[in-house]
C-alpha cells in the first residue's frame, strides 16, 4: 500500500488564526478526501478532492497529484473547529489514512 | 444525502460473548468497510466487501468476521469478544460510481469486559 503523512501531528492556534495542514502520500491515487473527526468520533467528510481546489466557508482544500500532496486551509478558526484531521488516499480498491492532525482552537 | 448507520453507538459486552456489529447505508452503495481505531494506531481496515456475499480480510481480520447478505446492509462478528478489541468501530460505504467518496458511520465504542 502507499504511505500517507500528515503534518503537523498538534496544532495549537488562538481563536481568529489561520491555519495549513499538510497531506502527503507515496504514489498515485484515485481519490483524497479530508475528514474531521468530531469529538463524538464520527468522521465527518469535508473535501473529495482528487485533484483541483475546493471552497466550503472558511475551509479550503488545494491537491496537486502530480506532486502528491494535499492541502487544508483553515481560516479565521473557531472553537467548534478543534478535533482531529484526517486525511486519505484511495488507490486499488482501499482507502489508506494519515495518523491524522490533531487541532486545538483556544478562545 | 448519504447515510450510513450503526446498530449502536455504545456497547459493552463481557469476555466470551458473540457481538454482532450492524451497518446499513442507504445509497446503493457497493462497497462497505470496517474499521477500528485505537489511540496512537489511527484507522485499521478489518474487512471489507464489494458486493454481496463477497468479503475480503483487511489489514486485522483475526478475531473477526463478516457478513454481507444483502447490498446495503454489512455486519462484523466478533465470535468470542476478547478485551483486546475494546476499541471504537467504524463503518464506511463508497461506490465507484460516486469516485469512491467513503462515507462513515458514527461508530460504535465496544468495551468488553
Amino acid at each position: 500500500g502507499i504511505q500517507v503523512e500528515q503534518s503537523p501531528p498538534d496544532l495549537i492556534l488562538q481563536e481568529g488564526a489561520n491555519s495549513t495542514l499538510r497531506c502527503n502520500f507515496s504514489d498515485s491515487v484515485n481519490n483524497l478526501q479530508w475528514f474531521h473527526q468530531n469529538p463524538w468520533g464520527q468522521l465527518i467528510n469535508l473535501f473529495y478532492i482528487p485533484s483541483g481546489t475546493k471552497q466550503n466557508g472558511r475551509l479550503s482544500a488545494t491537491t496537486v497529484a502530480t506532486e502528491r500532496y494535499s492541502l487544508l486551509y483553515i481560516s479565521s478558526s473557531q472553537t467548534t473547529d478543534s478535533g482531529v484531521y484526517f486525511c486519505a488516499a484511495f488507490t486499488g480498491n482501499q482507502f489508506y489514512f494519515g495518523t491524522g492532525t490533531s487541532l486545538t482552537v483556544i478562545p | 444525502d448519504v447515510k450510513v448507520t450503526q446498530s449502536s453507538r455504545y456497547l459493552v459486552k463481557r469476555t466470551g460473548e458473540k457481538v454482532f456489529l450492524e451497518c446499513v447505508q442507504d445509497m446503493d452503495h457497493e462497497n462497505m468497510f470496517w474499521y477500528r481505531q485505537d489511540p496512537g494506531l489511527g484507522l485499521r481496515l478489518i474487512y471489507f466487501s464489494y458486493d454481496v456475499k463477497m468479503k475480503e480480510k483487511g489489514d486485522i481480520p483475526e478475531g473477526y468476521s463478516v457478513s454481507r447478505e444483502k447490498k446495503e446492509r454489512f455486519s462484523l462478528i466478533l465470535e468470542s469478544a476478547s478485551t483486546n478489541q475494546t476499541s471504537m468501530y467504524l463503518c464506511a460505504s463508497n461506490s465507484p460510481a460516486g469516485g469512491y467518496e467513503q462515507y462513515f458511520g458514527p461508530g460504535t465504542r465496544l468495551t468488553v469486559t
